[in-house]
């Protein structure tokens, strides 16, 4: 239990162009989903922090207008890089968690990634 | 969250125990160790927690100090595919949370 995917696994988009990444919690309700980035031989850095039906909160230096993230129910969170630019290619990680009682309470749990490559 | 420091990089032989250790020296009452790894371009992937006693699993076993100040995560017989980088956390229980990594140890298991 406790599955976390994404899709897609990975993206070449040219530069200017948006790109959508999804993360499905498989088997249980996530009422929070984080979002990550990471750079070659670099540790993750969390982006940004989306609550069910409420705003997402972004880390310091992330452009929320740059990277729309969209958590429509409790078990899918978007996140759309817009207007891509070659220095946005990455490996984007979300992870998700049900803050309720429960077998997966509390617990995170990370989706596989997807790699952006921007031309 | 308490702050946590690994050495940049380990390796080991395969077949043989690796030994990963953590240091938590601020880690508070409540706080949990987490283990997670990540295998190159995958997400992380849970390992193993604990509180204070040690704990093993069909993965690993995690050996805590009695001060709960450092831990150790033992990867009994390692395997190539054991190769990752492995993340030390310390992190309350249950309530909102905000999770973190630092960089973590670069494991080598080799042949």
């Amino acid at each position: 239990g406790a599955v976390v995917s994404q899709h897609p696994s990975w993206v070449i988009c040219k530069s200017g162009t948006s790109v959508k990444i999804e993360c499905r919690s498989l088997d249980f309700q996530a009422t929070t989903m984080f979002w990550y980035r990471q750079f070659p031989k670099q540790s993750l850095m969390l982006m940004a922090t989306s609550n069910e039906g409420s705003k997402a909160t972004y880390e310091q230096g992330v452009e929320k207008d740059k990277f729309l993230i969209n958590h429509a129910s409790l078990t899918l969170s978007t996140l759309t890089v817009t207007s891509a630019h070659p220095e946005d290619s990455s490996f984007y990680i979300c992870s998700a968690s049900a803050e309720s009682s429960g077998i997966y309470s509390y617990e995170q749990y990370f989706g596989p990634g997807t790699r952006l490559t921007v031309t | 969250d308490a702050k946590t420091t690994q050495p940049t990089s380990m390796d080991c032989a395969e077949g043989r125990a690796a030994n990963l250790p953590c240091n938590h020296s601020t880690i508070s009452g409540n706080e949990y160790v987490y283990w997670y790894r990540q295998i190159h371009s995958q997400g992380p992937q849970y390992i193993i927690h604990g509180l204070k006693n040690n704990e093993t699993n069909e993965m690993a076993s995690l050996i805590i100090t009695e001060d709960r100040k450092s831990s150790t995560l033992i990867l009994p017989h390692a395997t190539l595919r054991d190769t990752a980088v492995y993340y030390c956390i310390v992190r309350a229980s249950g309530g909102s949370y905000i999770p973190t990594f630092g960089r973590g140890t670069s494991l080598i298991v080799h042949p």
